[in-house]
């Protein structure tokens, strides 16, 4: 069981250009997420996923896209790589109850230069 | 909107005592679910202790325990017999009950070192 899987984990992109941070669970997980952690701070919202086909919102969703064709993948698609983008992002899952274990990927480090 | 105070951001305890980690929240929801959160040098999230907001029982997981003050919105985790292995950021998070699973929202963090 590889829980929820992340990659890369490591990236360096220049200003302008465009990648996708893939995430990928096999819990059969109906929830997913993707939050981002700059310093100093705790996690952030991205977007957010209830089931296949399905994605909203969350706190910061500027510049960044995302899809979910499967329960089991759920990539953010940065458009137009920033400097402000420079962040470790963390995609995580979930299911039932809202008070069930949230899992996390062990986060990949995006660098914008 | 929510939001969530962590007002320590930086704590220190010697190795087998016992230390406090401070979270205030604000919210106008009346079912919630209270969370903490450790995250070590690895960056990884590993969750610590989980409170429903309905419980008046304050919740325990051996040395972790925690003192929820509904009324206050204060939520507090205490780390008893402190060990170097609890060295590590430590966040606070709030998840509504009526809101989509895993939208939380995190503290700043408390970073908590234990010394030999």
């Amino acid at each position: 069981n590889a829980g929820v899987t992340q990659t890369p984990k490591f990236q360096v992109l220049k200003t302008g250009q465009s990648m996708t941070l893939q995430c990928a669970q096999d819990m059969n997980h109906e929830y997913m997420s993707w939050y981002r952690q700059d310093p100093g701070m705790g996690l952030r919202l991205i977007h957010y996923s209830v089931g296949a086909g399905i994605t909203d919102q969350g706190e910061v969703p500027n510049g960044y896209n995302v899809s979910r064709s499967t329960t089991e993948d759920f990539p953010l698609r940065l458009l137009s790589a920033a400097p402000s983008q420079t962040s470790v992002y963390f995609c995580a899952s979930s299911y039932g109850d809202p008070g069930n274990t949230i899992y996390f990927g062990e986060g990949s480090w995006l660098t914008v230069v | 909107a929510q939001t969530v105070t962590q007002s320590q951001p930086e704590m220190s305890v010697q190795e087998a005592e016992t230390v406090t980690l401070s979270c205030t929240y604000d919210t106008s929801e009346s079912n919630y679910y209270l969370f903490w959160y450790k995250q070590p040098p690895s960056r990884q999230m590993i969750l610590v202790i989980r409170q429903e907001a309905y419980k008046q029982q304050n919740a325990t997981e051996n040395r972790f325990s925690v003192n929820f003050q509904k009324a206050a919105k204060s939520f507090s985790l205490k780390i008893s017999d402190s060990q170097l292995g609890d060295t590590a950021m430590y966040f606070c998070a709030f998840m509504k009950q009526g809101g989509s699973q895993g939208n939380l929202i995190f503290g700043k963090g408390t970073k908590l070192s234990v010394k030999p």
